[in-house]
């Protein structure tokens, strides 16, 4: 059976400091990866998918960037956070391509930037 | 015109009744619909798929209007486990960007 994994689980980073979080999908091969960040009580935004490794199509402008090293890694980053940062991240993985299969999530990262 | 609209709610709703929501998508060239439910500090949880023909799994059910562009669950018999966000989401053959709808919070009351 396939399965998702995030680190870490909850993380405090002050302003100005690096962030790399990971995820990574076990279980399949070629899937679709998203990132996806959920700030307090709101909506997901899309920030970043990925159809296969080294593509990344970015959704947002913003100071984050995302790589996909691996089929089955996907990397999120940023050189410099900001307060505006802070939110729950959520990595998915899609099993096909074209949009028509359901959607899988990790269990997040809680980011608090201080 | 946002992609994926769903009334924010709350819904605070009676244990053992009927509670329905509906989710309106923008976009006609939509072919595939999933009802999500997220629960506080969680990660969202796929609860069903929606087909065409409407389907059905235990107390849920979720419909598909193509003419109207909406999709619908409705919980029967609801429990305080219902109690969750419900996360409607919609997507284009050929597409692999998937929206969300931003959801809709439901309150089961004792």
């Amino acid at each position: 059976s396939q399965t998702i994994h995030q680190w870490p689980a909850t993380l405090v980073q002050p302003v100005g400091s690096p962030l790399s979080l990971e995820c990574t999908v076990e279980g399949t091969s070629n899937p679709n990866l998203y990132w996806y960040r959920q700030a307090a009580g709101r909506g997901l935004q899309l920030l970043f998918y990925s159809v296969g490794i080294g593509q990344i199509s970015s959704e947002v402008p913003q100071n984050l960037s995302a790589s996909r090293p691996q089929d089955r890694q996907f990397i999120l980053s940023s050189k410099k956070l900001l307060l505006s940062d802070s939110g729950f991240y959520l990595c998915a993985w899609t099993p096909m391509k074209g949009g028509l299969y359901e959607q899988y999530f990790g269990p997040g990262t809680r980011l608090t930037v201080t | 015109r946002k992609e994926v609209e769903q009334d924010p709610g709350p819904f605070n709703v009676p244990e053992g009744a009927t509670v329905a929501f509906n989710c309106t998508y923008s976009n006609s060239a939509s072919q595939s619909f999933f009802w999500y439910r997220q629960d506080c500090r969680k990660e969202p949880k796929l609860l069903m798929s929606v087909y065409s023909s409407g389907n059905e799994d235990g107390r849920f059910t979720a419909q598909l209007n193509r003419a109207s562009q909406y999709i619908s669950l409705l919980i029967r018999d609801s429990k305080l486990s219902d109690s969750a966000t419900y996360l409607c989401v919609v997507n284009e053959f050929g597409d692999d960007k998937i929206i969300f709808g931003k959801g809709t919070r439901l309150h089961i009351l004792p």
